[in-house]
């Protein structure tokens, strides 16, 4: 199965600045997630965006989709500490009915205060 | 609403011995899917649930089982356990139908020595 893959694998920034994450993928898709982990917790969805969408926003996440590309962002504006965590885009396969997310390894992302 | 509920939160395991691991997802969700998360492999995904019937399942050995009760908790079984199974289990709960972001539990620390 396909899987996301994230760039950069860390990214360190100052708060206030803004964070840009990108995620490619090889094959066609009919969605693409964007989750967050605090270290050694639990996954939290952050937006999903469909395949015929090629922009969302959710407060101060906007996430991008080429499909041409193939490849998403995520982008973080005025970042705060709070936001530091891993961020992990999912694709999706649909076997059996049902869309399994497929994640990339994430990009790490710090906020100095 | 309650989360979705892992239990227990840390594990000791000596090689050799089994474990189950115990989920609850959200009330009303009827799909709940498991991934290993470790640092070599990132999050891989290891089988899916719905209606207590298991829909998919990810490239793993047979020692990894799992099952879901009439109330949609889920429970997952690793046998004859390796050093290499030390890892975050992860748990997440959906509807299952249609295309939906996931909640994912807070995981189960499984350290095996």
């Amino acid at each position: 199965s396909q899987q996301g893959e994230e760039d950069p694998q860390a990214l360190s920034i100052q708060e206030g600045e803004n964070a840009t994450m990108n995620c490619s993928y090889k094959t066609s898709i009919n969605n693409l997630q964007w989750y967050r982990q605090n270290s050694g917790r639990g996954l939290v969805h952050l937006i999903l965006i469909r395949s015929n969408e090629r922009e969302k926003h959710s407060g101060r996440l906007r996430v991008t989709l080429d499909t041409s590309k193939k490849s998403s962002s995520l982008l973080i504006t005025a970042s705060r500490a709070a936001d530091t965590a891993s961020y992990f885009c999912a694709t999706d396969s649909t076997s059996g009915g049902s869309y399994i997310p497929t994640f990339g390894r994430g990009t790490s992302l710090i906020v100095h205060p | 609403k309650a989360g979705v509920t892992q239990t227990p939160r840390y594990l000791i395991k000596t090689r050799g011995q089994q474990v189950t691991l115990s989920c609850s997802p959200i009330s009303g969700h009827r799909s709940v899917s498991w991934y290993q998360q470790t640092p070599g492999q990132g999050l891989q995904f290891l089988f899916e649930y719905f209606s207590e019937t298991q829909r998919n399942k990810g490239n793993f050995p047979g020692r990894f089982s799992g099952r879901q009760f009439s109330n949609s908790r889920s429970e997952m079984n690793v046998s004859t356990l390796e050093l290499g199974d030390s890892a975050l289990y992860l748990c997440a709960s959906s509807s299952g139908q249609g295309v939906h972001g996931y909640t994912f539990g807070s995981g189960t620390r499984l350290t095996v020595v």
